[in-house]
């Protein structure tokens, strides 16, 4: 089955800097590459996601990236700020409406 | 507007207990699932489906069943609760398309506490 490694565990940036959270999956059959934000007591919420024909997608401050040759995606935060303080998750599926393959968590801390 | 409802927040069971974990779901979507979230683990599949009536096993479904009698409701089931089995369990449904607008939409989450 799929198996995805998110890196790193902890991150912890100033307000105002670049975040940057790294998963690899193993299935070359996966498309589907969401990221979901968790924040302390609440539920996971879907905050971005990219297929495996698009290369990159923006939203705002957040932008994902994928290379599908090396199986591996990226969460990109700019100008972060302490509201992005959060578990993100990365994940993979074959297919969108599939069972997804959750990464281990980033703790992400943004210090004012 | 809650859209994914798990019955319980909090839960407290005794070993040995049977217990059931309810999901509803007012979106119309055909895929429920069910995971368990631990510290440092992650969010791990528990079982799945696709369809009322229909089930598939995640990666870790030793000690649980499932049931889906109707599309909106989608059951956990712990057969003999045990002590590891403590956990935060998290509902989860989606689309069962191509199109844009999926991804999964969680419930609240219910931490069980086995004594």
């Amino acid at each position: 089955g799929e198996n995805v490694e998110q890196h790193p565990s902890t991150l912890s940036v100033q307000e105002g800097d670049s975040a940057v959270i790294k998963c690899t999956y193993s299935d070359s059959a996966s498309n589907y590459f969401p990221w979901y934000k968790q924040e302390l007591g609440k539920r996971p919420q879907l905050i971005i996601d990219i297929r495996s024909n698009v290369g990159e997608k923006k939203d705002q401050r957040i932008a994902v990236t994928l290379n599908k040759t090396a199986k591996h995606f990226s969460l990109h935060i700019t100008e972060t700020q302490p509201e992005d303080s959060a578990v993100y998750f990365c994940a993979a599926s074959s297919d969108s409406g599939y069972a997804l393959n959750f990464g281990k968590g980033t703790s992400l801390l943004v210090t004012p | 507007d809650v859209k994914v409802t798990q019955s319980s927040r909090y839960l407290v069971k005794r070993t040995g207990e049977k217990v059931f974990l309810e999901c509803v779901q007012d979106m119309d979507h055909e895929n429920m699932f069910w995971y368990r979230q631990d510290p440092g683990l992650g969010l791990r599949l528990i079982y799945f489906s696709y369809d009322v009536k229909m089930k598939e096993k995640g990666d870790i479904p030793e000690g649980y069943s499932v049931s889906r009698e109707k599309k909106e409701r989608f059951s956990l089931i712990l057969e003999s609760a045990s002590t590891n089995q403590t956990s935060m369990y998290l509902c989860a449904s989606s689309l069962f398309s191509q199109r844009d607008d999926y991804g999964y939409t969680f419930g609240s989450g219910t931490r069980l506490t086995v004594v």
